[in-house]
């Protein structure tokens, strides 16, 4: 049982430049998703999602895009990567589509550290 | 918006004891609380409910206030595997999380 997997662990981007950061989960969780985490600043929500086909937008949206086509995968999506964008990034999920309930215990993935030059 | 956690660190001496608190502006469905040691993810430790439920994870147990919008996390007799930084986790909104800024405890021999 694999968890939460991400990928890239490390990433080198020039300004300007796209990529994405992929997130997938192996314990059919219906609740996905992103958080960048700098210094001083905590854990900060991206996008999230409840859902295959549903999306949201967190604290810090601006910059970023998010799609959920399957239960599995929720990939973030960095269309032109800003130095304000370097930071590491945690990819979550949850059983339960409420944050609220008992079973909503985060499960996060190991992290992807990004660096944009 | 954020949650704010005070204080921002603290150093204990092994055995001693220590409290974390949480508070947040808006009203809240329930609290989470959050362990990550350096380098690696953030480990769950507990879910608090409506209701000032108190939940306990080995020595480590929390209370919340949802009158006060607060919680608190209570660490008795620390041992050195308790280092880290904790995280407070609010749920404004039944499906929106937000954590707070962190609180960083080292544990001395």
């Amino acid at each position: 049982n694999a968890g939460v997997t991400q990928t890239p662990k490390f990433q080198v981007l020039k300004t300007g430049q796209s990529m994405t950061l992929q997130c997938a989960q192996d314990m059919n969780h219906e609740y996905m998703s992103w958080y960048r985490q700098d210094p001083g600043m905590g854990l900060r929500l991206i996008h999230y999602s409840v859902g295959a086909g549903i999306t949201d937008q967190g604290e810090v949206p601006n910059g970023y895009n998010v799609s959920r086509s399957t239960t599995e995968d929720f990939p973030l999506r960095l269309l032109s990567a800003a130095p304000s964008q370097t930071s590491v990034y945690f990819c979550a999920s949850s059983y339960s589509k409420l944050a609220g309930v008992r079973t909503g215990e985060l499960f996060f993935g190991e992290g992807s550290r990004l660096t944009v030059l | 918006q954020q949650p704010v956690q005070s204080p921002q660190a603290v150093i204990l001496r092994e055995g001693e004891d220590a409290v974390i608190n949480c508070s947040s502006s808006k009203a809240l469905y329930s609290v989470h609380w959050y362990r990550q040691k350096h380098g690696e993810a953030p480990v769950f430790l507990m879910i608090l409910l409506k209701g000032g439920e108190q939940k306990g994870h080995e020595k480590i147990s929390a209370s919340f206030n949802e009158k006060k919008q607060q919680s608190s996390l209570y660490l008795t007799a620390s041992q050195l595997s308790y280092s880290g930084t904790y995280f407070c986790g609010t749920a404004q909104g039944a499906q929106k999380l937000v954590f707070g800024q962190g609180t960083r405890l080292t544990i001395n021999p």
